[in-house]
């Protein structure tokens, strides 16, 4: 079946630092690729998508490039505030998943001043 | 527009106890899903619905968890008796259509079984 694999957390950064979130994953056909974030306290949230190879998806900063030679969607960012600190999951639907979501096990990051 | 509201927000009962969560989607969506997050693993898919029919539950753990969406529109999940293990955090989202990408998120039940 499909999966997801993110580095192990938790990763802890001084602010202005560079981010990067590894993600590979396993799939069938071609699926849709996703980050999501849970900020303290709330729910889910979509940060950024891609949804065929060599698209590069990218919202408040962040970005992430489909690369299916090597199943990957690497989250990075090139200089993380304070207000980064959350929970970040990637995520891959269709495959042999389609509709659902096929999560990784999430990274936790905190952004010291 | 109202988002995914679920409800409780967090619920502790006891071992054998019976619990209902409750997931209100965004008005139009057919497409209502859930998902459980367990000790800091992974986000797991337990159940999608598409209006009122299960189009797929094959994530569901076992038979003490019940789903259902009378009418299509609102979802509750019961657990019924709960065991220890089914801590976690359940999460609701919705979408429009299961071909669209984005699926939008609740913010989630925290259960504690004791």
């Amino acid at each position: 079946g499909d999966s997801v694999t993110q580095m192990e957390g938790p990763v802890t950064l001084s602010e202005e630092a560079c981010l990067t979130i590894n993600c590979t994953y396993t799939a069938t056909g071609y699926p849709s690729l996703f980050w999501y974030v849970q900020y303290p306290g709330e729910g889910l949230q979509l940060l950024l998508k891609a949804t065929k190879a060599d698209d590069k998806g990218s919202n408040k900063g962040f970005e992430a490039t489909y690369r299916k030679e090597t199943t990957s969607f690497h989250l990075e960012k090139g200089s993380v505030q304070v207000s980064d600190s959350a929970v970040y999951f990637c995520a891959l639907s269709g495959g042999t998943s389609y509709g659902k979501l096929t999560f990784g096990q999430g990274t936790i990051l905190t952004v010291h001043p | 527009e109202a988002g995914v509201t679920q409800f409780p927000s967090h619920s502790v009962i006891e071992k054998g106890q019976t619990v209902t969560l409750r997931c209100d989607p965004i008005s139009g969506h057919d497409n209502l899903y859930w998902y459980r997050r367990v000790m800091g693993k992974e986000i797991k898919f337990l159940l999608h619905f598409v209006k009122e029919s299960k189009q797929d539950e094959s994530g569901m753990p076992n038979n003490r968890f019940l789903a259902e969406r009378t009418g299509g529109t609102y979802s509750t999940l019961k657990v019924q008796p709960a065991e220890l293990e089914d801590s976690g955090v359940y999460f609701c989202a919705s979408s429009p259509s299961y071909r669209s990408s984005e699926q939008y998120f609740g913010p989630g039940t925290r259960l504690t079984v004791t």
